[in-house]
């Protein structure tokens, strides 16, 4: 079975731009949850989306957005980007109830440099 | 607020030897705690959980026992193998579906 997939693989843009990443779960999981991990750090929790509805929310500014589809794939939109927004961009994928207490399935990431 | 702080590394050990992993937190209510680990060149995945107090969470050798009192979740092995090189996070989950990492410590393991 195919794991979390996320595209782009890589990513430059300049300051000021906006940029969407994609993520499509493993078949059969509804809930998605995005992290940024900047080089050198742990994680950080950005958003978790289940069946649609947002579900948690790190601590983010508002230029980051997302959303989730009815085939459960999600989208993170970054507008007006900043140097700081430089970093590997983790989605992650679970089963059930929507609480990122269950087990988490992440994909490879896309790394996003910004110029 | 919530934070979690873990030993920093690199931990360089010789196959066979004894792992410990600090782990502590800082947490309003009653937290979730993780260890997640990434392999080289593979995604983050989880380890091991534990969601109330005193439970011990366990996989693949690894153990990690959830101490309310010390605000503790040390990861622990007896016996590590080559193949356990790789980066550790410790994690916290709140009552309000935050998670909270670590920044992870590199291990590894020589023959």
């Amino acid at each position: 079975d195919a794991g979390v997939t996320q595209s782009p693989t890589h990513l430059i843009k300049t300051r000021g731009q906006h940029v969407t990443l994609r993520c499509s779960p493993i078949s059969g999981h509804k809930s998605v949850s995005w992290y940024q991990q900047v080089l050198g750090q742990g994680p950080q929790f950005i958003f978790q989306y289940y069946e649609k509805e947002e579900r948690g929310r790190g601590n983010f500014p508002d230029r980051f957005s997302a959303r989730q589809f009815p085939n459960y794939s999600s989208e993170l939109n970054v507008n007006a980007l900043l140097l700081g927004d430089s970093a590997l961009y983790l989605c992650a994928s679970s089963t059930s109830s929507g609480h990122l207490v269950d087990t988490q399935y992440f994909g490879p990431g896309t790394r996003l440099t910004v110029l | 607020g919530n934070s979690v702080t873990q030993m920093e590394g690199p931990v360089t050990l010789s196959e066979e030897a004894f792992l410990t992993i600090n782990c502590t937190y800082t947490a309003t209510g009653y937290p979730s705690l993780f260890w997640y680990v990434q392999y080289p060149g593979e995604g983050l995945q989880l380890l091991l959980k534990a969601t109330k107090a005193d439970d011990k969470g366990s996989n693949k050798g690894f153990e990690a026992t959830y101490r309310k009192e010390t605000t503790s979740f040390h990861l622990e092995k007896g016996s590590v193998q080559v193949s356990d090189s790789a980066v550790y996070f410790c994690a916290l989950l709140t009552g309000a579906n935050n998670l909270f990492f670590g920044t992870g410590t590199r291990l590894t393991v020589i023959p």
